[in-house]
């Protein structure tokens, strides 16, 4: 089975801190992606990327950057974290040969105070 | 751009009831569609999804949804729920390589 494992599963911060989300996945997959979670408004698209250290912009970028410098590994960045970032963060992994499923990391949700 | 439409937000049914939760998009050409639940404290898992040919495709646990090309519409039916199908259920759309777009999802709620 594919594994998506995201660093860590509650993380609380200070607004101004620099909030590093680390996502592994071990199945050579190509797609990776950050969505973020919020209820009412479904999951949008943060960010993703389709090769090594290649990225795109998804629905939402702004406040965030990522760093994808090795294929199983797609880092998701805040800069400088606010209230307004307080959320569930999922990481996920598909693959052409998968038929473009994606498979989801169980998720870190962070608080900013 | 693509977008997706739930159109209910929660739905409160007892155990054997039918079940069918709309879902439509909107993208003019070729898409690939799919389902997914969250279990209570669980992560996100594929439930069916549909990318061509038999537009009724079944999924896991005796779910099943229909493609209707016309009415852009993929909804998610089973003829029988269960208490542990309580659960968000989301519909998605890839439209083309640009991610998957979610709709805000379903909080389905099973009475014993």
């Amino acid at each position: 089975d594919v594994k998506v494992t995201q660093s860590s599963r509650y993380l609380v911060k200070r607004t101004g801190e620099k909030v590093f989300l680390e996502c592994v996945q071990d199945m050579d997959h190509e797609n990776m992606f950050w969505y973020r979670q919020d209820p009412g408004l479904g999951l949008r698209l943060i960010y993703f990327s389709y090769d090594v250290k290649m990225k795109e912009k998804g629905d939402i970028p702004e406040g965030y950057s990522v760093s994808r410098e090795k294929k199983e590994r797609f880092s998701l960045i805040l800069e400088s974290a606010s209230t307004n970032q307080t959320s569930m963060y999922l990481c996920a992994s598909s693959s052409v040969d998968t038929g473009l499923s994606y498979t989801f990391g169980s998720g870190t949700r962070l608080t900013v105070v | 751009a693509q977008s997706v439409s739930q159109h209910n937000h929660h739905v409160i049914l007892s155990e054997a009831a039918s079940l069918e939760l709309g879902c439509n998009y909107s993208y003019g050409g070729t898409v690939n569609l799919f389902w997914y639940v969250q279990y209570p404290g669980q992560h996100l898992q594929l439930l069916l999804k549909y990318f061509s040919g038999d537009p009724l495709v079944k999924g896991i646990k005796g779910f099943e949804a229909e493609f209707i090309k016309s009415k852009f519409s993929f909804n998610l039916r089973k003829p029988s729920v269960q208490w542990s199908d309580t659960a968000e259920y989301f519909c998605a759309v890839n439209a083309q390589t640009d991610g998957l777009t979610f709709g805000k999802g379903t909080h389905l709620i099973i009475q014993p």
